[in-house]
């Protein structure tokens, strides 16, 4: 029963433009939702992270939106750089788990230049 | 302030043997989740401590095991090893239990089990 989906294996975008990593989630439960970058062999990095409560929070290059009515976020970074290349994992929780991260299958971004 | 800590960074096992591998959480960090990582199933959750009690549970049989210090370092143990449990281990620390709280991860401890 996968909770978190990241539908996209794979991205591949040009340098400078904007990357937009999407993720789809069925729990009506959780109410906060990360995102990391993972390079192989390496722990994931937090980027940022939306509570349930808003749509929109930014962080530099990083901006996360989330639709709440169609269980949806996304990623978007502008501009993308080559250092950007790694997988992302989307990852949401609830209250009521208690920190349990369930997490998204990742999405690989490759930033062309 | 230092990261995540994880030790070993790697393992060589045989099958039947058991492990125990550690995490030393962000100084002030009191939760302590692990997580597996296979190319199969993905970041799986395993459990998680605070204040040197199991707060969560994943879906893991009971050859898994964990417990936590005093002083938020934890250790996870598995016992009679199976090549399946091969994997790349990681630990999360964070401030509360909220579950609003953002998870730093440590490097991972990769297991190899022959």
């Amino acid at each position: 029963d996968q909770q978190v989906k990241q539908n996209s294996p794979s991205l591949s975008v040009q340098e400078g433009r904007i990357s937009i990593l999407n993720c789809d989630y069925t729990n009506s439960m959780f109410d906060y939702f990360l995102w990391y970058k993972k390079y192989p062999a390496e722990g994931p990095t937090f980027l940022i992270s939306i509570s349930s409560i808003k749509d929109k929070n930014e962080d530099g290059r990083f901006t996360v939106f989330l639709n709440k009515s169609a269980k949806h976020l996304s990623l978007h970074i502008v501009p993308s750089q080559p250092g950007d290349s790694a997988v992302y994992f989307c990852a949401a929780s609830a209250r009521e788990y208690g920190n349990k991260l369930v997490f998204g299958a990742g999405t690989i971004l490759r930033v062309k230049s | 302030k230092a990261g995540v800590t994880q030790t070993p960074r790697y393992l060589i096992k045989t099958r039947g043997q058991q492990v125990t591998l550690s995490c030393s959480p962000i100084s002030g960090h009191r939760s302590v989740s692990w997580y597996q990582q296979t190319p199969g199933q993905g970041l799986q959750f395993l459990f998680e401590y605070f204040s040197e009690t199991q707060r969560n549970k994943g879906n893991f049989p009971g050859r898994f095991s964990g417990r936590q210090f005093s002083n938020s370092r934890s250790e996870m143990n598995v016992s009679t090893l199976e090549l399946g449990d091969s994997a790349l281990y990681l630990c999360a620390s964070s401030l509360g239990l909220s579950g609003m709280v953002e998870q730093y991860f440590g490097p991972g401890t990769r297991l190899t089990v022959t």
